[in-house]
Parts: structure tokens; sequence; C-alpha cells
């Protein structure tokens, strides 16, 4: 079945440093892929999506493209603020006109020190 | 304002004890769903509904059940809640495929 695997963290960085989270896919068909944040004691906000391959979502300063051939959807950020400190969920549904099903990955838990 | 809502946010129930959770959108979504957050496992999908009086199962839907009479409200039911059930649960709103919105969690513990 349709899954999503990510990185383990938590991951801790230094203000300004570069943030790569892994995430990979298993899916049959034409995934959607999504990236989320979750801030402490709230619930998950959409960051950024891409519906096909070779999309590039963006939000805030992240980055995220959809490689179909290496099954990825990894987020990015150049310089991170002690402020992006949350938990971080990559996600999929099976196709964009089958959203009713959503797959997440277990979170990854990101800390930035000043 | 765009909002989704759960009532409560923390419940602290026994084991067999029936309970309700609750949840209301006001942006006139036809698709709500629920989930589970559990460490480790990220967010699992208990029932997702597609339209008033239209529920179907997602991932974990045992030991729990769903209703749709209205199209704003979509309540979680926990007839006979057991501890396995102690979890973190979001409600979730969508008016398409990028458009989500979650609710702002009930964290529920069964004794």
């Amino acid at each position: 079945g349709d899954s999503v695997t990510q990185m383990e963290g938590p991951v801790t960085l230094s203000e300004e440093a570069f943030l790569t989270i892994n995430c990979t896919y298993t899916a049959t068909g034409y995934p959607s892929l999504f990236w989320y944040v979750q801030y402490p004691g709230e619930g998950l906000q959409l960051l950024l999506k891409a519906t096909k391959a070779d999309d590039k979502g963006s939000n805030k300063g992240f980055e995220a493209t959809y490689r179909k051939e290496t099954t990825s959807f990894h987020l990015e950020k150049g310089s991170v603020q002690v402020s992006d400190s949350a938990v971080y969920f990559c996600a999929l549904t099976p196709g964009l006109y089958n959203f009713n099903k959503f797959y997440f990955g277990s979170g990854t838990k990101l800390n930035v020190k000043p | 304002e765009a909002q989704v809502t759960q009532n409560p946010r923390y419940l602290i129930t026994v084991t067999g004890k029936k309970l309700t959770v609750t949840c209301s959108q006001n942006m006139n979504h036809e698709y709500m769903s629920w989930y589970r957050q559990d460490p480790g496992l990220g967010l699992r999908q208990i029932y997702y509904s597609m339209n008033v009086e239209v529920t179907d199962k997602g991932d974990v839907p045992e030991g729990y059940k769903v209703s749709r009479k209205e199209k704003r409200n979509f309540p979680l039911i926990l007839e006979s809640p057991s501890p396995n059930q102690t979890s973190l649960y979001f409600c979730a709103s969508q008016g398409g495929v990028t458009k989500q919105f979650f609710g702002p969690g009930t964290r529920l513990t069964v004794l």
C-alpha cells in the first residue's frame, strides 16, 4: 500500500544553518505530496505541496521537489531560524482527484538553537 | 475566520465509558477526516467523510464510530474506550487537495 518514510529526529541545528529533512514515498499511480508543520500545542498546517513529478513546492523559505525517479520529496531550507522549531510531517494522497485518504510520515522534530 | 473546532481539548476517562469528541467547521467543506497521532507513528487516518451521510474507513477504524448528519459537524464516537485509544486526536476539514485545515487537537487518556 501507499506509505511515507521520513528521517528520524530530532534534528538540532544552529540558527542560519542549512536544513534537509529526507522523505521518500511508496505509491501506485500519481500521488500528490505535501509537507505539513506542527508547532507546539497546535494542529498541523500545510507548508508546501507538489502535485506532479518535477514540481517544486515552496513557502516561507522552505522548498521541496517532487522526484519521481527517486520517489523522494526532501524538505530544504537555506537558513533556519529559531522560529522554525517544530515537527515536520511529509504526507501524500494517492492522486489529485483522490484526496480522501492521506498518508503521513512519522514526523521529524526540528530544534533550532540561537 | 476559517476554523475547525474540537471539543473537549483534554479528556481523561475510564475504560468502557462511552465518549464523543465533537468537530465542527465553518468553511462549508464537503470532506472531513479524523486522525490519531501517536509518537513514532505520525498521523493515521481513522475515518473520513466525503459528504453528509457518506463516511468510510481509514487505516485504523477499529473501536471508533463516526456520523455525518450535517455538513459542518463530524463527531468521533468511542463506544467502549480502551487504554490503547489513549492518543492525540485531530479533526480536519478539506476544501480541495491543498486546502486541508486541522483542528487544535483533543488529548484523550483512557485509564
